[in-house]
């Protein structure tokens, strides 16, 4: 089965430049979770989207946000982007069945955004 | 005071030996603990996933989760070069099980 895919890997940007990173859940995920991981702070929760719907939010300014389409396809988007945006962003993937199980997360290889 | 506490090392040891990494929390409504390995540059690899206490074991893997301590550990037996990687340990609680708190990572060198 095909791991969680995203893309592109590598994107430059310039500060105030607004950027859209896609990902690919493994196949027959629900759950699209995506993450910022800096050096300083580490992995940080952004949002998690199930079912189209954005269920948990992380405590990023609203300059971040995402979609998840019907196939469950996710796509993040960062508007006006400043300095501090330089991060690598993960994307992660979770069955979660039905009956309530399946929450392990699966990353993918993430985008490594650098903005100038 | 971070929710989850993680050794960032780095943390050197010999090929073969034990390695013992462990991360202490301070929310009690922790439910879902995981591992992930992390090599340069790559995204995090899933290692072990345990719900609520106990013990879980996969291959040369083991997670232990104390709930009474708030602590949890992974240990590696038989320790390899290929070992050699950051490792984070990161939990949930049940209201919002898919959004994880991550500890820093401890960064584990096995050397020849």
């Amino acid at each position: 089965k095909a791991g969680v895919t995203q893309t592109p890997r590598y994107l430059i940007k310039t500060r105030g430049q607004q950027v859209t990173l896609s990902c690919s859940p493994i196949s027959g995920h629900r759950s699209v979770s995506w993450y910022q991981q800096t050096p300083g702070q580490g992995l940080q929760f952004l949002f998690e989207y199930f079912s189209e719907t954005q269920r948990n939010k992380g405590n990023f300014p609203g300059r971040f946000s995402g979609r998840q389409f019907s196939n469950s396809r996710s796509e993040m988007n960062v508007s006006t982007l400043e300095l501090g945006d330089s991060a690598l962003y993960l994307c992660a993937s979770s069955l979660v069945a039905v009956s309530g199980s399946g929450y392990e997360q699966y990353f993918g290889p993430g985008t490594r955004l650098t903005v100038t | 005071q971070k929710e989850v506490e993680q050794d960032p090392g780095p943390l050197s040891v010999p090929e073969g030996a034990i390695v013992s990494l462990n991360c202490t929390y301070s929310n009690s409504a922790f439910q879902y603990f995981m591992w992930y390995r992390q090599y340069s540059r790559k995204g995090p690899e899933l290692l072990m996933y345990t719900y609520s206490s106990g013990n879980k074991e996969d291959g040369r893997f083991t997670a232990q989760v104390d709930k009474s301590s708030k602590y949890i550990s992974l240990f590696i037996r038989d320790s390899q070069p290929s070992d050699s990687a950051t490792y984070l340990c990161a939990m949930s609680h049940t209201g919002t099980a898919s959004k994880l708190t991550f500890g820093t990572g401890t960064r584990l060198q096995v050397t020849l």
